[in-house]
């Protein structure tokens, strides 16, 4: 049972360029989300999908868009990645939004 | 307590010895809540998780304390181990929120 995977675990790159950070879980929950954690900032949400087919904006999603694909998959895109995005980001899900959430394993990205 | 900036609060216990991590959250109506612990490398973990009709829920050593008055919410350790050693964060869930907001955490590192 894997849980909450994504991918990659790491990635490096340069200003302006685009990407598209993959999550997906295998425990069929209906809610995802995506986080990103600075130094000392604690965990902030980007997006968030309540269920299959919806999707709705955190605390700090300028920069980001979101595509929840399928119950199991929820993709992060960087359209014109910028070094303020450097930072190490988390995919979660849970049964639903009053559930405790299940966390990948991390991504760490650094734009240079 | 809690602050917000570049470095983390940190607690230093020796091995052996209780831990008491303390965390002050931000709404009166939140109704749930969780602690995490996130290891160096990897995603935050469930620990324990209590319920706003309750002050207190035990695990296995571990104690979540729930003070609503104070809006305050502590996780006790008993007999911290070199494993424990981790950053430990609090979670409130806000009624009608579709996530969860989470504190900044606190590093607990355990001496030998």
């Amino acid at each position: 049972n894997a849980g909450v995977t994504q991918t990659p675990k790491f990635q490096v790159l340069k200003t302006g360029q685009s990407m598209t950070l993959q999550c997906a879980q295998d425990m069929n929950h209906n809610s995802m989300y995506w986080y990103r954690q600075d130094p000392g900032m604690g965990l902030r949400l980007i997006y968030y999908s309540a269920s299959e087919g919806t999707t709705d904006k955190g605390e700090v999603p300028n920069g980001y868009n979101v595509s929840r694909l399928n119950k199991r998959e929820f993709s992060l895109r960087l359209e014109s990645a910028a070094p303020s995005q450097t930072s190490v980001y988390f995919c979660a899900s849970s049964v639903d939004d009053n559930y405790g959430y299940t966390f990948g394993s991390g991504t760490r990205l650094t734009v240079v | 307590g809690e602050s917000v900036g570049l470095h983390l609060p940190t607690l230093s216990v020796q091995e052996g010895d209780n831990s008491i991590i303390n965390c002050a959250y931000s709404n009166s109506a939140s109704d749930y809540f969780i602690w995490y612990k996130q290891e160096s490398g990897k995603g935050p973990q469930f620990i324990i998780d209590i319920r706003s009709n309750m002050d207190k829920r035990q695990g296995q050593r571990v104690t979540v304390l729930l003070n609503k008055t104070v809006k305050h919410l502590s996780l006790q350790i008993a007999a911290t181990q070199p494993g424990d050693s981790a950053v430990y964060f609090c979670a409130e869930n806000i009624p009608y929120g579709q996530n969860f907001v989470f504190g900044p955490g606190t590093r607990l590192s355990v001496l030998p």
